[in-house]
Order: structure tokens, then sequence, then C-alpha cells
């Protein structure tokens, strides 16, 4: 059963605009959220993580906002550019409580595609 | 040079055939983590080790295994290859106390 969901397979959005990836969870227990980025041959890398204590996190052109009532999180990148072209995954873990001490959970992760 | 290597980066083996995919890492992290990749699937967790002396599985460990030789050496055995088990893996490690993992870049394996 999947703890952490990404609906969206993929995403395709033209330069300059703003993409917006989305994650759902269903695990009450996580409190600390991540966002990896992928390129093909490549290993995830971390971009960006929220705690649960915050609704909003900003680096750069990445920001994202969780809605802990809703158990939800997106990923806004603004302006979006061809180089972010990537699968990104989201991933939650529990920092201070549970069986999911230690551990991240991903979701099935969203192929964003930027176009000139 | 990488703090977390993989080999090897692709293999291709044969149904029944017991391999090994190695990991190391020199970024001083305790923790270490096995995962396999498959389309439309994500990332999912097989094992991970929390130091030398604590090794778990994770959701999907039947028919692998891992030995942690040292503490940046991280290693996941597959005792008798199946074509199912065909998909990218990769290896990650963290620091306790800190959520963000490290991954190397993959090992791709195909078996026939």
């Amino acid at each position: 059963d999947q703890q952490v969901k990404q609906n969206s397979p993929s995403l395709s959005v033209q330069e300059g605009r703003i993409s917006i990836l989305n994650c759902d969870y269903t695990n009450s227990m996580f409190d600390y959220f991540l966002w990896y980025k992928k390129y093909p041959a490549e290993g995830p890398t971390f971009l960006i993580s929220i705690s649960s204590i915050k609704d909003k996190n900003e680096d750069g052109r990445f920001t994202v906002f969780l809605n802990k009532s809703a158990k939800h999180l997106s990923l806004h990148i603004v302006p979006s550019q061809p180089g972010d072209s990537a699968v990104y995954f989201c991933a939650a873990s529990a920092l201070t409580r549970g069986s999911t001490l230690g551990r991240l959970y991903f979701g099935r992760g969203t192929q964003l595609t930027v176009w000139p | 040079d990488a703090d977390v290597t993989q080999t090897p980066r692709n293999r291709i083996t044969k149904t029944g055939k017991r391999i090994m995919l190695e990991c190391s890492q020199t970024k001083g992290h305790d923790r270490m983590y096995w995962y396999r990749q498959d389309p439309g699937l994500g990332l999912r967790l097989i094992y991970y080790s929390f130091d030398v002396k604590d090794i778990n599985k994770g959701e999907i460990s039947d028919g692998y295994s891992v030995s942690r030789q040292a503490q940046a050496k991280f290693s996941l055995s597959l005792e008798s290859a199946i074509p199912n088990q065909t998909a990218l893996y990769f290896c990650a490690t963290s620091v306790r106390g800190r959520e963000t993992q490290y991954f190397g870049p993959g090992t791709r394996l195909l078996v026939l």
C-alpha cells in the first residue's frame, strides 16, 4: 500500500512558466518531506525539503508547500527551464516516532518536460 | 571523485546465477540503503543498515541479501537471479538524525 502518492506520471510545461508537481501522503506520522530530482543514467539528487512545522520552504526557483490537514505537498518551479526536465520524486519520513524512523518512503515520480 | 560509488554500472546475467552489487561511500555516513527502481514504480527499499551490526529488511527484500562489510561498504546479493529482478539498483547513504539521503549513480541489471 503506497503511503506516498504522485498521481500525475507526467507534466509538460512551457519554458518560463510555472511547474507544479503534486504529492499526497497517507501516514499521519510523516513529519518531514523531501523532493528529489533524477536525470536519466544518474542517481536521484536531493532538491529541497520541508519539516511539518513549516508550510513553505523556498530555495531559489524552487518552493515546496505543505498542507498538513490535507496531507498534501507541492513543488513549484518558477520559472521553468529546459534543464529542469527530469523525473521528480516526492519522499516522506518520520523524524521522531514510529516504525518509519530513519526510512524514506518514495512516490512513483512525475516526469517533467519543459519545452522551449 | 564521487562520494557514493556503485560497481558494476551495468550487468547482464542469466537466470539462476549469483551476482553481487557493491556500494562504497567516502561521505563518512553511518547509514546505507539499497533501492530498486522499476518503470512506473518509483524507488522501493530492499534493505537498509543503520550501522555495521544493524541490518533491516525493506519492503521488497525477498530474493536479496546484503552484507555491511564496513561502515563505508554495503553489498547487495542476488543468490539466484530471476528475470523479475531486472531493474535499476541504487545505493544511498545518510547520517543519523538527518533525513536527506545521497544516492549513487545506479547499477543497471538485466537478468536473461
